[in-house]
């Protein structure tokens, strides 16, 4: 059973370029979030979902970010006209329904913005 | 706002010497993780406490969960070179039955020396 899946693993773009981060749940989970660690500091949450639905976007700025989670397919977290302060590593977990405690980390996605 | 405090955010040991990491919380959660991260990887899960009282160990680490403190402790002991990582510990927000996101402390970066 492959863990929870994330690409590119490095993505390097310049200021105002797009990123766009991948996120495959483990098998049979269908909640997702995003998580970004700015460098030598701990996850912040950014966004809660689940399929085809945003739960909590408290920890989203309110611009340039976006999220979605379809149907059919990975989550993807976008992020607009990139700027140097969006440098991070882009954290993606899932957790099964119904279930409280169990959240699974993918490996991130270290996006650099020169 | 939910708070998450850990302390010390840097600890230097020797090898064969024994200590506590402490995380103090502002929510009412019950439920407490603690994470070990390695430099450029992802996230460990190492433990999850999910009542008052509960005690966990695993090699030479052991959590422990005082909701009423609203305080975790991870302690070590006779630390070893391979424990040197940042461990960070997390509380989450309640959705009222569901999983929800969670909040981590800033972590402690511990360093093993011989």
């Amino acid at each position: 059973n492959a863990g929870v899946m994330q690409n590119p693993r490095h993505l390097v773009r310049r200021r105002g370029q797009e990123a766009r981060l991948r996120c495959s749940p483990m098998k049979g989970h269908s909640h997702v979030y995003w998580y970004r660690q700015l460098p030598e500091e701990g996850l912040k949450f950014m966004v809660y979902l689940q399929k085809e639905n945003i739960i909590d976007e408290s920890g989203m700025p309110k611009e340039r970010f976006s999220a979605e989670f379809p149907k059919e397919g990975p989550s993807i977290l976008r992020i607009q006209q990139v700027v140097r302060g969006d440098s991070a590593a882009y954290f993606c977990a899932s957790s099964p329904q119904g279930i409280r405690y169990e959240q699974y980390f993918g490996p991130g996605t270290r996006l650099t913005v020169t | 706002e939910l708070k998450v405090e850990q302390n010390p955010l840097f600890l230097s040991m020797q090898e064969g010497k024994n200590y506590t990491i402490y995380c103090n919380y502002s929510t009412t959660s019950d439920r407490l993780y603690w994470y070990r991260q390695d430099p450029g990887k992802s996230l460990e899960s190492l433990f999850v406490l999910l009542s008052n009282g509960a005690v966990k160990q695993e090699g030479r680490l052991m959590a422990s969960l005082d909701t009423k403190a609203r305080l975790s402790t991870l302690h070590i002991t006779a630390a070893v070179h391979d424990l040197s990582a940042t461990y960070f510990c997390a509380v989450d927000k309640d959705y009222g039955g569901s999983q929800g996101n969670l909040i981590f402390g800033k972590g402690t970066k511990l360093s093993v020396k011989p």
